[in-house]
């Protein structure tokens, strides 16, 4: 057990539709990360919050937003939903910013009907 | 742009045939150079992280070393449990910088009792 929690495990939903992805990382861990996977484009990250700031973007689609909140726990919101959003979305947790080190949970698998 | 290859996409082996897995990289800047294990239905599970050109590290039965271009992950005496899917991953970026992973597409290996 890595100590990250993702809720839920499982979402099935249909196509225009909007979804929220919950995120508990381990204790005392500062940073969140988000990453999609899927079976064409691998571990793709998304986007990273340190310690409730915005700290790092990467192939993420405007239809999508993150948060993180003063408990430190994040939530990935999907928009507009289409099929090839179906995925697992995994969210990560690491000390700082700067460490290397990352603590996956063990995803939730969307998908969009 | 940061790239990761890996290779051979998928392995089979006999318990007991040891065997090397393949990670080539392109990156400006390497900050570390990372092994993890995913099982299917699980989030990645970290198993090392490299630094250096030269640098190894054992756990088990697996052992990571790293070069300028590539890093091998060998697998001494497999037995069925260490199936899996294992995926290379890299760090770049300046310090100060955020620094996500980017990850290589993964090598499945399957281990035949």
């Amino acid at each position: 057990d890595s100590g990250v929690t993702q809720t839920p495990k499982h979402l099935i939903t249909a196509t225009g539709q909007r979804v929220t992805l919950r995120c508990s990382p381990r204790s005392g861990d500062l940073s969140v990360y988000w990453y999609q996977q899927s079976l064409d484009q691998g571990l793709q990250f998304l986007i990273q919050y340190y310690n409730g700031e915005e700290r790092a973007k990467g192939n993420i689609l405007e239809r999508f937003s993150a948060q993180q909140f003063p408990d430190l726990h994040s939530e990935l919101n999907l928009s507009s939903l289409e099929l090839g959003d179906s995925a697992l979305y995994f969210c990560a947790s690491s000390l700082t910013t700067g460490q290397e080190k990352l603590f996956f949970g063990s995803g939730t698998q969307l998908s969009v009907l | 742009e940061d790239q990761v290859t890996q290779s051979p996409e998928a392995l089979r082996l006999q318990e007991g045939e040891s065997s090397s897995l393949n990670c080539s990289y392109t990156v400006s800047g390497l900050r570390g150079l990372f092994w993890y294990r995913q099982d299917p239905g699980k989030g990645p599970e970290f198993l090392f992280t490299l630094y250096s050109a030269g640098e190894e590290k054992e756990k088990e039965r697996l052992k990571a070393t790293l070069t300028k271009k590539e890093s091998f992950l060998h697998i001494t005496a497999p037995k069925p449990e260490d199936s899996a899917t294992y995926l290379c991953a890299v760090q770049a970026g300046s310090s100060g910088s955020a620094r996500q992973l980017t990850f290589g597409s993964g090598t499945q290996l399957t281990v035949l009792p």
